[in-house]
């Protein structure tokens, strides 16, 4: 079946420690994103990838820190700059990227501190 | 700048019920409106969209939303709520970057509860 797959599910990161949150897709989409989703706030975007080896900063970049250096994945790194990373991750992807486009999710990875 | 308004954080409806969830968004040109669902611990799924043409667009599971350019609404609507659409409910509009298409802003989400 075509989707999106994020892992871990779960994540623990130590006070000064770089994690890194996978997402991998095989819809042949273009455009991947990545969400930030915390109670009550809604979604809030991080990155965005457009098209293969290309990214851009969303509302939210700071501490954050992507590639794009294959069509299918898309891994985000929160890094030591982020100092309060505890949330729901969300991965997403579209074929193109234009604003009518729908939208393709991933089950989410939720990152905590230890 | 574009915004979306949720005016619900939480509503409890009894199953059987009719729904109405209320979205407001603030855009200087015809907007791109979508509804989106999402279970507890899992990703969005899409309900329905709204880019032009009839202003009554239905969606998936029975969900339908009227566009009303007049009050920039994007009401969601069922008219009889089973127990598996308790969920969180979140409407978006399209947002324009730099003059060209982007991204999608994002309302802080209604929580809907089912009671028996």
């Amino acid at each position: 079946d075509g989707g999106i797959t994020q892992s871990p599910k779960y994540l623990f990161r130590k006070e000064g420690q770089n994690v890194t949150l996978s997402c991998e897709q095989n819809l042949n989409h273009d455009a991947m994103y990545w969400y930030r989703q915390d109670p009550g706030q809604g979604l809030r975007l991080i990155y965005y990838s457009q098209i293969v080896n290309d990214f851009q900063k969303g509302d939210i970049a700071e501490g954050y820190s992507v590639s794009r250096e294959k069509k299918e994945s898309f891994p985000l790194t929160v890094t030591s700059a982020q100092k309060n990373p505890t949330a729901f991750y969300l991965c997403a992807s579209s074929l193109r990227w234009a604003t009518n486009e729908k939208l393709f999710f991933g089950s989410g990875t939720q990152l905590s501190v230890l | 700048a574009q915004s979306v308004t949720q005016p619900d954080i939480h509503i409890t409806v009894s199953e059987g019920a009719s729904l109405e969830l209320r979205c407001n968004y603030s855009y200087g040109a015809t907007p791109y409106l979508f509804w989106y669902v999402q279970s507890p611990g899992q990703g969005l799924q899409l309900l329905l969209k709204y880019f032009s043409g009839d202003t009554l667009v239905q969606g998936i599971k029975g969900f339908e939303a009227e566009f009303k350019r007049s009050q920039s609404s994007f009401n969601l609507r069922k008219p009889s709520v089973h127990w598996s659409d308790a969920a969180e409910y979140f409407c978006a509009v399209g947002a324009l970057l730099g003059g060209s298409q982007g991204n999608l802003i994002f309302g802080k989400g209604t929580k809907l509860s089912v009671k028996p």
